[in-house]
């Protein structure tokens, strides 16, 4: 069991690049989350889905998009990459519904846009 | 909306020493669920535990042990007899309602000293 795994594990871009950061997990969740850490800030969600080939915006979803094709991964993507949205972004995953469950959550990527 | 608040920002004690975490959180609704993780030096996120609103019975679980009170909004936590181990990064998290979203605070960071 490899629970929730993230690709890239660290990236630096250069303002206006676009980049697609993969999740995938193994533990057949029905809920996954995007979420990016800043210092002082805790964690921020920034979309989420409740399920396969659904999609929902989080707190912060300005700058991203993502797509949930298939129940194990969950994408997140960037346009058009900003110095602002340099942070380190965690995926997460849940059983759903109403169990409210712990997240199980990924090592991280670390993005630094330049 | 839903918010929590970690007063603390950094809290630097002695091995061996107790310490309490404080967690103040706001929400509307009546069934929720309240968490703590731990993140380490690694960056890892790691579960410590879930509590619902309808339970206030205290929590222990070796050194570690929770007081939930719902008058008062709080879910504080406490280490006690702190070791160097516990030197991390702890988040107080909400969740209720649709997609069982997490709410985070903003972290206490705790440095135990040897």
């Amino acid at each position: 069991n490899a629970g929730v795994t993230q690709t890239p594990k660290f990236r630096v871009l250069k303002t206006g690049q676009s980049m697609t950061l993969l999740c995938a997990q193994d533990m057949n969740h029905e809920y996954m989350y995007w979420y990016r850490q800043d210092p002082g800030m805790g964690l921020r969600l920034i979309h989420y889905s409740v399920g396969e080939g659904t999609t929902a915006k989080g707190e912060v979803p300005d700058g991203y998009n993502v797509s949930r094709l298939k129940k194990q991964n969950f994408l997140l993507g960037l346009e058009s990459a900003a110095p602002s949205q340099t942070s380190v972004y965690f995926c997460a995953s849940t059983r759903g519904g109403r169990y409210y469950n712990e997240q199980f959550f990924g090592p991280g990527t670390r993005l630094t846009v330049l | 909306a839903q918010k929590v608040t970690q007063a603390q920002t950094e809290i630097s004690v002695v091995e061996k020493e107790d310490v309490t975490l404080d967690c103040v959180y706001e929400t509307r609704d009546t069934t929720y669920y309240l968490f703590w993780y731990k993140q380490p030096p690694s960056g890892e996120l790691v579960f410590l535990i879930r509590r619902n609103s309808f339970d206030e019975q205290n929590e222990i679980s070796g050194r570690y042990s929770w007081n939930f009170q719902k008058s008062t909004s709080s879910f504080n936590f406490t280490i006690t007899a702190s070791q160097v181990v516990d030197s991390a990064v702890y988040f107080c998290a909400l969740s209720g309602g649709y997609g069982n979203k997490l709410v985070f605070g903003a972290g206490t960071i705790l440095r135990v000293k040897s």
